[in-house]
């Protein structure tokens, strides 16, 4: 069964500062896997999209890793902003080979308070 | 310009009526979705359409059905509403069937009650 898995659920953190958040994943046949910002209210917009063979990805102060041996992904926050209270959701894509498609397994996704 | 809506944004509504959930996207892209977020923020796929084509079809009631008249739209109907069909709905699109990105629309939080 395909599951994606993130840690912690929520954490608060002071601005300024950085976080690490995490993902493990059992999804197969891996495509690719993509971390999403929520804001409340809002759709998810994605921050980063990494492949098989990508080890890391930035964006701005986002910075996400893959190690596809052991099915795990984090997700670096530098120097947080107030604007970064948000929830991240991991995302990891397998290809349905039938539908010639894609299948996305959402994790249930890390809220982040970022408190002045 | 908005690149994925959904209407309405807000949907309350009696348990046993039918109701419908626009999507529209203006992004040119061939594929489409239908995602359920439940009350533990767990996005789930319902189903997904490919040039009006059905390529994904999730274990969902069959009280869901969407509706493709063209590329650009996915419309969601559901009929006889159930307490249990409370929760955010979300449209999304991506060019191509492996895509590389989904763009998601901001949700349709449906209440029934």
């Amino acid at each position: 069964k395909n599951q994606v898995e993130q840690s912690p659920q929520s954490l608060i953190i002071l601005e300024g500062k950085n976080c690490t958040l995490q993902c493990n994943y059992t999804v197969s046949p891996f495509s690719n896997l993509r971390w999403y910002k929520q804001d409340t209210g809002r759709g998810p917009v994605s921050l980063t999209i990494m492949t098989f063979s990508e080890n890391t990805k930035s964006n701005g102060r986002y910075t996400a890793t893959l190690d596809a041996d052991t099915k795990q992904s984090s997700l670096h926050i530098t120097a947080s902003q107030l604007s970064d209270s948000a929830s991240y959701i991991c995302v990891v894509s397998a290809v349905v080979i039938k539908a010639a498609g894609n299948k996305l397994t959402f994790g249930g996704g890390t809220r982040v308070l970022v408190k002045p | 310009d908005t690149a994925v809506s959904q209407t309405p944004k807000y949907l309350v509504t009696q348990m046993g009526n039918d109701k419908s959930i626009k999507c529209e996207q203006n992004l040119g892209h061939d594929t489409m979705y239908w995602y359920k977020q439940d009350s533990k923020k767990f996005l789930k796929i319902m189903f997904s359409y490919n040039n009006k084509e059905l390529i994904i079809n999730e274990t969902v009631p069959n009280r869901f059905s969407p509706k493709s008249p063209d590329k650009a739209h996915l419309n969601l109907h559901i009929n006889s509403l159930e307490l249990g069909d409370s929760a955010v709905y979300f449209c999304a699109s991506s060019q191509g069937r492996i895509t590389t990105e989904a763009f998601f629309g901001q949700g349709t939080r449906l209440t029934v009650v």
